[in-house]
Protein backbone atom coordinates (compact mmCIF):
# COMPACT_ATOMS: atom_id res chain seq x y z
CA UNK A 1 0.00 0.00 0.00
CA UNK A 2 1.46 3.46 -0.88
CA UNK A 3 2.07 5.55 1.83
CA UNK A 4 2.30 9.17 1.28
CA UNK A 5 3.45 11.07 4.88
CA UNK A 6 4.32 14.59 5.00
CA UNK A 7 5.38 16.40 8.81
CA UNK A 8 4.62 18.23 10.38
CA UNK A 9 1.20 18.42 9.83
CA UNK A 10 0.77 21.15 11.92
CA UNK A 11 2.98 24.58 11.93
CA UNK A 12 3.11 27.80 13.31
CA UNK A 13 5.74 30.39 12.33
CA UNK A 14 6.77 34.04 12.32
CA UNK A 15 6.60 35.98 9.48
CA UNK A 16 9.70 36.47 8.52
CA UNK A 17 11.17 32.79 9.10
CA UNK A 18 12.14 30.22 6.98
CA UNK A 19 10.78 26.48 7.61
CA UNK A 20 10.82 23.46 5.30
CA UNK A 21 7.48 20.81 4.87
CA UNK A 22 8.53 17.15 4.38
CA UNK A 23 6.72 14.73 2.20
CA UNK A 24 8.11 11.23 2.25
CA UNK A 25 6.76 8.45 0.00
CA UNK A 26 7.21 4.72 -0.10
CA UNK A 27 6.94 3.52 -3.76
CA UNK A 28 8.10 5.37 -7.10
CA UNK A 29 6.45 7.85 -8.81
CA UNK A 30 7.39 9.78 -11.69
CA UNK A 31 5.06 12.71 -10.34
CA UNK A 32 5.18 14.34 -7.47
CA UNK A 33 2.62 17.63 -7.01
CA UNK A 34 2.47 20.28 -4.10
CA UNK A 35 -1.26 21.98 -3.58
CA UNK A 36 -2.29 24.26 -1.33
CA UNK A 37 -5.78 24.98 -0.15
CA UNK A 38 -7.71 27.66 1.68
CA UNK A 39 -10.74 26.80 3.77
CA UNK A 40 -13.54 25.95 2.20
CA UNK A 41 -11.96 26.54 -1.07
CA UNK A 42 -10.63 23.53 -3.84
CA UNK A 43 -6.72 22.93 -4.66
CA UNK A 44 -4.40 25.67 -6.29
CA UNK A 45 -1.67 23.71 -7.80
CA UNK A 46 1.87 24.87 -6.61
CA UNK A 47 4.31 23.06 -8.33
CA UNK A 48 4.80 19.67 -10.33
CA UNK A 49 7.71 17.42 -9.73
CA UNK A 50 8.86 15.31 -12.67
CA UNK A 51 12.67 14.23 -12.20
CA UNK A 52 15.29 13.25 -9.09
CA UNK A 53 16.80 16.50 -8.82
CA UNK A 54 14.20 18.58 -10.01
CA UNK A 55 13.54 22.43 -8.23
CA UNK A 56 11.44 24.58 -8.46
CA UNK A 57 10.40 28.23 -6.75
CA UNK A 58 7.74 30.15 -7.38
CA UNK A 59 7.58 33.61 -4.95
CA UNK A 60 8.75 32.76 -1.55
CA UNK A 61 7.72 28.55 -2.04
CA UNK A 62 10.53 26.22 -3.55
CA UNK A 63 10.39 22.74 -3.92
CA UNK A 64 12.60 20.18 -5.13
CA UNK A 65 12.40 15.91 -5.24
CA UNK A 66 14.99 13.22 -4.69
CA UNK A 67 13.21 10.24 -5.96
CA UNK A 68 15.88 7.75 -5.04
CA UNK A 69 15.11 8.93 -0.92
CA UNK A 70 11.57 9.35 -2.27
CA UNK A 71 11.38 12.94 -0.49
CA UNK A 72 10.12 16.04 -2.04
CA UNK A 73 10.52 18.91 0.17
CA UNK A 74 8.52 22.54 0.36
CA UNK A 75 10.88 25.47 1.61
CA UNK A 76 9.36 28.20 2.72
CA UNK A 77 11.39 31.47 2.69
CA UNK A 78 10.57 34.11 5.15
CA UNK A 79 6.88 33.76 5.22
CA UNK A 80 4.16 36.03 5.02
CA UNK A 81 0.76 35.92 6.55
CA UNK A 82 -1.04 35.39 3.09
CA UNK A 83 0.78 32.12 2.71
CA UNK A 84 -1.27 30.37 5.74
CA UNK A 85 -3.01 27.80 4.21
CA UNK A 86 -2.78 23.68 4.39
CA UNK A 87 -0.20 22.40 1.98
CA UNK A 88 -1.20 18.76 0.21
CA UNK A 89 1.64 16.71 -1.52
CA UNK A 90 0.56 14.23 -3.63
CA UNK A 91 2.45 11.05 -5.74
CA UNK A 92 0.84 9.69 -8.91
CA UNK A 93 2.26 5.94 -8.52
CA UNK A 94 0.93 4.64 -11.71
CA UNK A 95 1.20 7.38 -14.26
CA UNK A 96 -2.17 7.81 -14.50
CA UNK A 97 -2.66 10.60 -12.80
CA UNK A 98 -4.84 9.25 -9.79
CA UNK A 99 -3.11 10.87 -7.04
CA UNK A 100 -3.01 9.86 -3.28
CA UNK A 101 -2.38 12.54 -1.17
CA UNK A 102 -0.39 13.20 2.45
CA UNK A 103 -2.07 14.52 5.18
CA UNK A 104 -1.64 17.69 4.94
CA UNK A 105 0.23 20.45 6.47
CA UNK A 106 -1.67 23.64 8.08
CA UNK A 107 0.80 26.52 8.24
CA UNK A 108 -0.38 29.47 10.19
CA UNK A 109 2.08 32.54 9.69
CA UNK A 110 2.03 35.03 13.01
CA UNK A 111 2.83 38.73 12.77
CA UNK B 1 -5.88 27.51 -19.62
CA UNK B 2 -7.91 24.37 -19.20
CA UNK B 3 -10.63 24.41 -16.35
CA UNK B 4 -12.85 22.20 -14.59
CA UNK B 5 -16.23 23.41 -13.73
CA UNK B 6 -17.68 21.55 -10.90
CA UNK B 7 -21.48 21.62 -9.80
CA UNK B 8 -23.06 22.80 -7.32
CA UNK B 9 -20.61 24.13 -5.00
CA UNK B 10 -22.75 23.67 -2.19
CA UNK B 11 -25.89 21.17 -1.48
CA UNK B 12 -27.70 20.53 1.67
CA UNK B 13 -29.92 17.49 1.68
CA UNK B 14 -32.33 14.95 3.44
CA UNK B 15 -31.21 11.63 4.70
CA UNK B 16 -32.55 9.17 1.98
CA UNK B 17 -32.34 11.23 -0.34
CA UNK B 18 -30.01 11.55 -4.06
CA UNK B 19 -27.82 13.83 -4.87
CA UNK B 20 -25.89 14.83 -8.29
CA UNK B 21 -22.61 16.74 -8.28
CA UNK B 22 -21.81 17.41 -11.88
CA UNK B 23 -18.02 17.61 -13.54
CA UNK B 24 -17.51 19.22 -16.66
CA UNK B 25 -14.34 19.98 -18.73
CA UNK B 26 -14.74 23.72 -20.23
CA UNK B 27 -12.75 23.91 -23.32
CA UNK B 28 -10.71 20.47 -23.51
CA UNK B 29 -12.10 16.20 -23.70
CA UNK B 30 -11.15 14.28 -20.80
CA UNK B 31 -11.88 10.64 -21.16
CA UNK B 32 -10.52 10.01 -17.80
CA UNK B 33 -11.86 11.97 -14.58
CA UNK B 34 -11.23 11.35 -10.93
CA UNK B 35 -13.23 11.58 -8.06
CA UNK B 36 -11.88 12.78 -4.52
CA UNK B 37 -13.46 13.38 -0.83
CA UNK B 38 -12.27 15.44 1.64
CA UNK B 39 -13.55 14.74 5.27
CA UNK B 40 -13.04 18.00 7.56
CA UNK B 41 -9.70 19.00 8.38
CA UNK B 42 -8.02 15.80 6.89
CA UNK B 43 -6.76 14.67 3.14
CA UNK B 44 -8.07 14.01 -0.11
CA UNK B 45 -9.11 10.17 -0.39
CA UNK B 46 -9.57 9.01 -4.17
CA UNK B 47 -13.12 7.72 -4.47
CA UNK B 48 -12.89 6.67 -8.13
CA UNK B 49 -11.88 7.12 -11.78
CA UNK B 50 -14.36 7.63 -14.48
CA UNK B 51 -14.02 6.44 -18.07
CA UNK B 52 -15.72 7.78 -20.53
CA UNK B 53 -18.07 5.27 -22.02
CA UNK B 54 -17.43 2.74 -20.02
CA UNK B 55 -17.40 1.85 -16.09
CA UNK B 56 -15.97 3.77 -13.32
CA UNK B 57 -12.95 2.18 -11.68
CA UNK B 58 -13.53 2.39 -7.30
CA UNK B 59 -11.06 2.65 -4.86
CA UNK B 60 -10.78 -0.68 -2.17
CA UNK B 61 -13.63 0.76 0.59
CA UNK B 62 -15.75 2.56 -2.06
CA UNK B 63 -19.08 2.03 -2.47
CA UNK B 64 -19.88 1.36 -6.25
CA UNK B 65 -23.76 1.12 -5.36
CA UNK B 66 -24.06 4.50 -3.48
CA UNK B 67 -21.55 6.75 -5.32
CA UNK B 68 -23.03 6.15 -8.96
CA UNK B 69 -20.41 7.33 -11.46
CA UNK B 70 -21.32 8.09 -15.31
CA UNK B 71 -18.85 9.84 -17.93
CA UNK B 72 -21.20 9.86 -20.66
CA UNK B 73 -19.33 12.10 -22.85
CA UNK B 74 -16.30 13.46 -23.30
CA UNK B 75 -16.66 16.22 -20.96
CA UNK B 76 -19.32 15.44 -18.38
CA UNK B 77 -19.08 13.34 -15.51
CA UNK B 78 -21.53 13.00 -12.90
CA UNK B 79 -21.27 11.70 -9.52
CA UNK B 80 -24.44 10.84 -7.56
CA UNK B 81 -24.84 10.37 -3.92
CA UNK B 82 -27.55 7.96 -3.66
CA UNK B 83 -29.52 7.07 -0.18
CA UNK B 84 -27.66 9.87 1.33
CA UNK B 85 -26.66 9.57 4.88
CA UNK B 86 -24.94 11.84 7.19
CA UNK B 87 -21.47 10.13 7.26
CA UNK B 88 -21.60 11.10 3.74
CA UNK B 89 -21.47 14.53 4.27
CA UNK B 90 -18.27 15.85 3.08
CA UNK B 91 -16.31 17.98 0.42
CA UNK B 92 -16.45 16.05 -3.29
CA UNK B 93 -13.92 17.53 -5.46
CA UNK B 94 -13.25 15.81 -9.25
CA UNK B 95 -10.13 16.53 -11.47
CA UNK B 96 -9.15 16.07 -14.72
CA UNK B 97 -5.97 15.85 -17.09
CA UNK B 98 -4.58 17.56 -20.15
CA UNK B 99 -1.87 17.62 -21.82
CA UNK B 100 -0.12 16.30 -18.60
CA UNK B 101 -1.48 18.99 -16.50
CA UNK B 102 -4.10 18.05 -13.74
CA UNK B 103 -6.80 20.33 -13.34
CA UNK B 104 -8.84 20.35 -10.29
CA UNK B 105 -12.96 21.14 -9.65
CA UNK B 106 -13.77 23.85 -7.30
CA UNK B 107 -15.20 21.38 -5.12
CA UNK B 108 -18.44 20.59 -3.74
CA UNK B 109 -19.37 20.73 -0.34
CA UNK B 110 -22.38 18.06 0.62
CA UNK B 111 -24.16 18.19 3.74
CA UNK B 112 -26.84 15.54 4.59
CA UNK B 113 -29.43 16.32 7.53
Amino acid sequence: ELKVEQNPLFLSMQEGKNYTIYCNYSTTSDRLYWYRQDPGKSLESLFVLLSNGAVKQEGRLMASLDTKARLSTLHITAAVHDLSATYFCAVDPNSGYALNFGKGTSLLVTP
Amino acid sequence: GAVVSQHPSRVICKSGTSVKIECRSLDFQATTMFWYRQFPKQSLMLMATSNEGSKATYEQGVEKDKFLINHASLTLSTLTVTSAHPEDSSFYICSAEQNEKLFFGSGTQLSVL
